[in-house]
This record gives structure tokens, sequence and C-alpha cells, in this order.
């Protein structure tokens, strides 16, 4: 089975600042990689597919990149509405990043 | 609109039985894979099981293989899972979710509380 290790686990920013979380696979994956936000008492909410291509409706200040084992979801202006619960998944799930207000 | 409604948790002993359902409307469901995702209380996510179109190929997760049982009516829009000797480390919330894209989920349900106590 694949693996996935999200890094790092809590991340403590500002409004305003640029953040990045990395997503490793136990294996090459292709850009067969997803990235979900999640905020408190709400189901997941998808933000990238493909690696790279940004969801329907999903701020253009999130982005994603990389391929084969090594994946960023990088957010450019961190907003109020951002602090939340990050994902990547390929089929399975890392194990998150809780983004927090510093 | 894509709307994905799940029902049936509750509380239930170790041991025991509880069937899940997801009613999906706002899209041709037997167009679409569909997957059971779960989240115990603090944790992460984790996909418990995913059924082809015509329900003709099922995968699930090693934890539940052979206690769970996904499965669909297509003539009714709705997706399930029959849980079977559950565990107290079953204790999620249950989400119903679309996989629309090769293996993303691109809309989820609200879920829906599952514990598992005496």
């Amino acid at each position: 089975d694949i693996q996935l290790t999200q890094s790092p686990s809590f991340l403590s920013a500002s409004v305003g600042d640029r953040v990045t979380i990395t997503c490793r696979a136990s294996q090459g994956i292709s850009s067969y990689l997803a990235w979900y936000q999640q905020k408190p008492g709400k189901a997941p909410k998808l933000l990238i597919y493909a690696a790279s291509t940004l969801q329907s409706d999903v701020p253009s200040r999130f982005s994603g990149s990389g391929s084969g084992t090594e994946f960023t979801l990088t957010i450019s202006s961190l907003q109020p509405e951002d602090f939340a619960a990050y994902y990547c998944q390929h089929l399975g799930f890392g194990q998150g990043t809780k983004l927090e207000i510093k | 609109e894509v709307q994905l409604v799940e029902s049936g948790g509750g509380l239930v002993q170790p041991g025991g039985s509880l069937r899940l359902s997801c009613a999906a409307s706002g899209f041709t469901f037997s167009n679409y894979w569909m997957s059971w995702v779960r989240q115990a209380p603090g944790k992460g996510l984790e996909w418990v099981a995913n059924i082809k179109e015509d329900g003709s190929e099922k995968y699930y997760v090693d934890s539940v293989k052979g206690r769970f049982t996904i499965s669909r009516d297509n003539a009714k829009n709705s997706l399930y899972v029959q849980m079977n000797s559950l565990r107290a480390e079953d204790t999620a919330v249950y989400y119903c979710a679309r996989v629309g894209l090769t293996i993303y989920f691109d809309y989820w349900g609200q879920g829906t509380p599952v514990t598992v106590s005496s």
C-alpha cells in the first residue's frame, strides 16, 4: 500500500503569510494526488486534484505542484477563512496538517 | 445541485451491526464510483470502501475487510454500508463521497456519527 506522509503536522501562521505543506508518497504516484481542506465539524472540501489542477470555485491563492513522490500545497497569502486542516490523498489520506493562527 | 445525505448512524454495542445509507441527488448516480470515508474523533480521514458504478467491483481498507460490505441501488440513487462485528475503533463520523475524477472525492455528505461502546 502507498503511504502518504505530510509535513508539518501543525503549522502556525499569520494572515497574509505564504505557507507550504508537503506530502511525500512512499512510491511514485505520477500526478495522482489531491488536496482537501476541512474545517471543524464540516465535511472535507476538494481543493486541488491531479497534483496541480484547481477545483472550480477554489480561490487562486491555492496552488499545488509536484509529481512522483513529492508534492506541495501552497497558499500564497493566508486569509482568515484558510485556517483549517489540510489533507493530501491518493486513495488513502495523509495524516493531515492543522493550520492555526499565530 | 449535487447532494449526498447520510443516515443510519448511532450508538451500537461492540460486536453489533449497523447499516448506513447515503441518498444521492443532483447527478446521474449510476455513472459514478462511490466511497465511504470515516474520521475518528480528533483524528484524520480514512478511506473505508469503494464501489464501482454498476456494483461489480468493491474495495476495502484492510481493517474492515470481512466485516463491512459496501453496496448500492442505482434505481434508488442510494449507497449503503453494512457494518458487522463492530469494534470500538470503528467509532467515527462516516462520510459518503462521490468519486468524481479518477480517484478523487469531489462531493461529500455531511457525515453520520457511529459510536461503538457498551
